[in-house]
């Protein structure tokens, strides 16, 4: 079946690294994201990978991609206070459509 | 180009009201599809629409729940009698194709029932 799991907090301080962490079980992944959510508001898209590769990098973002442990981070170096939110890993799974599987979010506190 | 329009924002109904949320998604886009995010839970798909068409309902409750995309005008999503446990928000995103890679989220509707 499809099922994606992530940690339910995580806490840094302020100019650390943050590594978010996210299992899924469905091997028809197609695309993996990740997505941040703010108190109140909506989903914003942070980053992407094709599932055929295993890392991506953009400015502060690094993603890298295990599929044969089906394992998935998210990289944000040099956090700020700013990214202090819910962060959401999620998969679109092959002839699906666009639907994604979401992981149940991880809440980053970043303390001064 | 105004991103995926989602409203009421905020929506209050009493037990066995109907509650109606509606999203128009970005200018271009054919496919919607709707999500709702229990209190601190993710996000779980309930429906896929393109234009006219249901395409996948399979996380939509059996009862109450229904979900149109007309020719022309927003998606809708219908709960019919609400109760307590419909409580949630609910999240649209729209994309161009089911090739495209990106599906951009509305602001959500945040439904209370009382």
């Amino acid at each position: 079946g499809e099922d994606v799991e992530q940690s339910l907090f995580l806490s840094v301080r302020e100019g650390d690294s943050s590594v978010i962490n996210c299992t899924y079980t469905d091997s028809s992944s197609t695309y993996l994201y990740w997505y941040k959510q703010e108190p109140g508001a909506g989903l914003q898209l942070l980053t992407y990978i094709f599932s055929n590769m295993d890392m991506k990098q953009d400015q502060r973002l690094t993603v890298l991609l295990n599929k044969k442990d089906k394992h998935l981070s998210l990289r944000i170096a040099d956090t700020q206070t700013g990214d202090s939110a819910i962060y959401f890993c999620a998969e679109s799974i092959y002839n699906q459509g666009g639907k994604l599987i979401f992981g149940q979010g991880t809440e980053l506190s970043v303390k001064p | 180009n105004a991103g995926v329009m989602q409203n009421p924002r905020h929506l209050v109904r009493r037990r066995g009201q109907e509650a109606r949320l509606r999203c128009s998604p970005m200018k271009g886009h054919s496919h919607v599809y709707w999500y709702r995010q229990l209190p601190e839970e993710g996000l779980k798909f309930m429906v896929y629409l393109q234009k006219e068409n249901i395409i996948d309902e399979s996380g939509m409750p059996k009862e109450r729940f229904s979900a149109e995309f007309p020719k022309e005008g927003p998606s809708i999503l219908r709960i019919q009698q609400v109760v307590r446990g419909d409580s949630a928000a609910y999240f649209c995103a729209s994309s161009p194709g089911t090739g495209n890679t990106e599906a951009f989220f509305g602001q959500g509707t945040r439904l209370t029932v009382v």
